[in-house]
């Protein structure tokens, strides 16, 4: 059974920092691009990173552009959000999901990262 | 990056057929084949329900179906059934520069 579970998040200051991870198990993680995506309190989806396979490529949504980065270590089956200089309107429930051709079958239970003084 | 265009809300009675539409542009929805979609219910993570355009996952009922014309692709759920009530996401390839764009999101309602 394929599992994905996130952990990480709380409450962070503005301009603070948070590291997100997301454990994986039941499939073969080093095969699969991985994503995160994020969805606001009471809000839409919205896709925030992937990156392949072996971690060199990366791919990023505009507002998270030189704050954010995605990273994975395939020995620990683990897939990794560094998420730095935090603004209010990134509070989010944030998913870690598998990925194939731009469509999504596996996805965490999500983990809440709420940007607040 | 703009999100594609979703109908906020849906509705239809049981037994019945309600299609939601997701509208795009000609360098995204209209350009590719890689358009899903997503169900998601409330407090739960979103599951794949349709991929490239009509395909379904093992396991998806075949009350689901996809379409797309021009830059507009739609779900349709027919037999509606108590449990379809959910919110549905769309989401496509947006090419080099958008990389990846969801709608806005449906509100189906099981009247």
């Amino acid at each position: 059974e394929v599992q994905l579970v996130e952990s990480g998040g709380g409450l962070v200051q503005p301009g603070g920092s948070l590291r997100l991870s997301c454990a994986a198990s039941g499939f073969t993680f080093g095969n699969s691009w991985m994503t995160w995506v994020r969805q606001p309190p009471g809000k839409g989806l919205e896709w925030v990173t992937k990156i392949n396979q072996e971690g060199n490529e990366k791919f990023y949504v505009d507002s998270v552009k030189g704050r954010f980065t995605i990273s994975r270590d395939n020995a620990k089956n683990s897939l990794y959000l560094q998420m730095n200089s935090l603004r209010a309107e990134d509070t989010a429930v944030y998913y870690c999901a598998t990925e194939a051709y731009w469509r999504h079958d596996f996805w965490g239970q999500g983990t809440l990262v709420t940007v607040s003084s | 990056q703009s999100a594609l265009t979703q109908p906020p809300s849906a509705s239809g009675s049981p037994g019945q057929s309600v299609t939601i539409s997701c509208t795009g542009t000609s360098s995204d929805v209209g350009a590719y084949i890689y358009v899903s979609w997503y169900q998601q219910h409330p407090g739960k993570a979103p599951k794949l329900m349709i991929y490239e355009v009509s395909k379904r996952p093992s396991g998806v009922p075949d009350r689901f179906s996809g379409s797309k014309s021009g830059n507009t692709a739609s779900l349709t759920v027919s037999g509606l059934q108590a449990e379809d009530e959910a919110d549905y996401y769309c989401l496509s390839y947006g090419g080099s520069n958008s990389f990846v764009l969801f709608g806005g999101g449906t509100k189906l309602t099981v009247l």
